[in-house]
Formats: C-alpha cells, sequence, structure tokens
C-alpha cells in the first residue's frame, strides 16, 4: 500500500542531477513531496494536485502521471544542501478513511 | 509565525508508565496526525484527526489514544508503554488531508526501557 521509492539511495557529487520516483499501488489524486536532514523534521518541498502537472522552484521540480499513478522528483546541479531523505507521500481518501501515507523514501546525499 | 510544537523533545520512561506527548498549532487547521519513524520503516500514521471531536486510526494504532477536544491541540497518549514504542514521533497539521502540505512539529524522541 505504502508507495514505493526509486532509487531507494544515491550518491551525487556537486552539480549532477538527481531524479527520484515514487510509485503507486492505488490511484494518486495528488502527491506531496518532503525533504528530511537526519534527526529533523520533515520539510515541505511541493504538491502536485492533477495529472500532468509539473511543478519547479529552484532548481528542483517535479511532475505527476496520475495514469500511471507515479511521479517523479528531479533535481538539478545539486547542491550540498540537497543532501537528506526524500519522502512522496498521498493522502487516501477512499471507503470514508483520510489516512495520509508516505512513500519508502530515498537517501539522498551530494558530496563535494 | 505560523507552527507546530510539541513537548517534551526528548523522554525516557519506563514500560508501563503511562505518559502524554503535547501538540499544539496556531493556524487552524482542521487536519491533524501522529507518525512514528523508525530506521528502516520510514514515517508511518498512528492517528489523524479531521476536526474537533473526529479521530480516526492510521496504519499503526496500536498502543496509542487520542483526542482532540479543541482545534488547536492533539495529544498523543500512551497508556502502557512499552520498549517496542521506542521511536521518533512527529506531530503534523494541514487544512485538509490532501490539497495542502503538512507543517510538521519538531519531533519527540522517545525511549522505553
Amino acid at each position: 500500500q505504502q508507495p514505493v521509492q526509486s532509487p531507494q539511495a544515491v550518491i551525487l557529487r556537486e552539480g549532477e542531477d538527481a531524479v527520484i520516483n515514487c510509485s503507486s499501488s492505488k490511484a494518486l489524486y495528488s502527491v506531496h513531496w518532503y525533504r528530511q536532514k537526519h534527526g529533523e523534521a520533515p520539510v515541505f518541498l511541493m504538491i502536485l494536485l492533477k495529472g500532468g502537472e509539473q511543478k519547479g522552484h529552484d532548481k528542483i521540480s517535479a511532475s505527476f502521471n496520475e495514469k500511471k499513478q507515479q511521479s517523479s522528483l528531479y533535481l538539478t546541479a545539486s547542491q550540498l544542501s540537497y543532501s537528506g531523505t526524500y519522502f512522496c507521500g498521498t493522502g487516501l481518501t477512499t471507503s470514508g478513511t483520510y489516512k495520509y501515507i508516505f512513500g519508502t523514501g530515498t537517501r539522498l546525499k551530494v558530496l563535494a | 509565525e505560523a507552527q507546530v510544537t510539541q513537548n517534551p523533545r526528548y523522554l525516557i520512561t519506563v514500560t508501563g508508565k503511562k505518559l502524554t506527548v503535547t501538540c499544539s498549532q496556531n493556524m487552524n487547521h482542521e487536519y491533524m496526525s501522529w507518525y512514528r519513524q523508525d530506521p528502516g520503516l520510514g514515517l508511518r500514521q498512528i492517528y489523524y484527526s479531521m476536526n474537533v471531536e473526529v479521530t480516526d486510526k492510521g496504519d499503526v494504532p496500536e498502543g496509542y489514544k487520542v483526542s482532540r477536544k479543541e482545534k488547536r491541540n492533539f495529544p498523543l497518549i500512551l497508556e502502557s508503554p512499552s520498549p517496542n514504542q521506542t521511536s521518533l514521533y512527529f506531530c503534523a497539521s494541514s487544512l485538509t488531508v490532501n490539497s495542502y502540505e503538512q507543517y510538521f512539529g519538531p519531533g519527540t524522541r522517545l525511549t522505553v526501557t
């Protein structure tokens, strides 16, 4: 039920690009992306509400393919500050439930 | 400043001693959640609340209780803590479950011996 993210972990050099994928077995009505530094609270990056939507700010962007039940997060020209664990998440609003579920997570390390 | 506060930040307790972790938000959010985070298991929802007096189970509710008597507060209660509840806990709030971002508290690191 938990969205599966790939890769599980990635190591980059500063300036390199990365793509993190989030794939769900259930219909996605929205996708949220968060970044978490070790021992800290998750920090919101962006939300995609419609299939086909693409968003971005600074050098981080995301896309949402509603039909494929997938979302991807794109990090370009990575910086040291991008290091952390990235989670996708979504609300499950079927059958009278309003649970929120996070993906499996992707650990990203950017090296100087 | 918009924020979610949690207390305490760190807690070491013994098996069976009831404890409460408080959570408060100042954004008039309707949706509030508790999550636990364990190595290799990511963030898992314990309980959530859609509004005052409306609470429901998340994916890992066993051993926990919650209440929502006021919109701003959503305490997490462990009536009889056990070592397997040793974890990092986060409270979060948002306007709705799907269309808006969640704001997280700073976390409570709980150790049950």
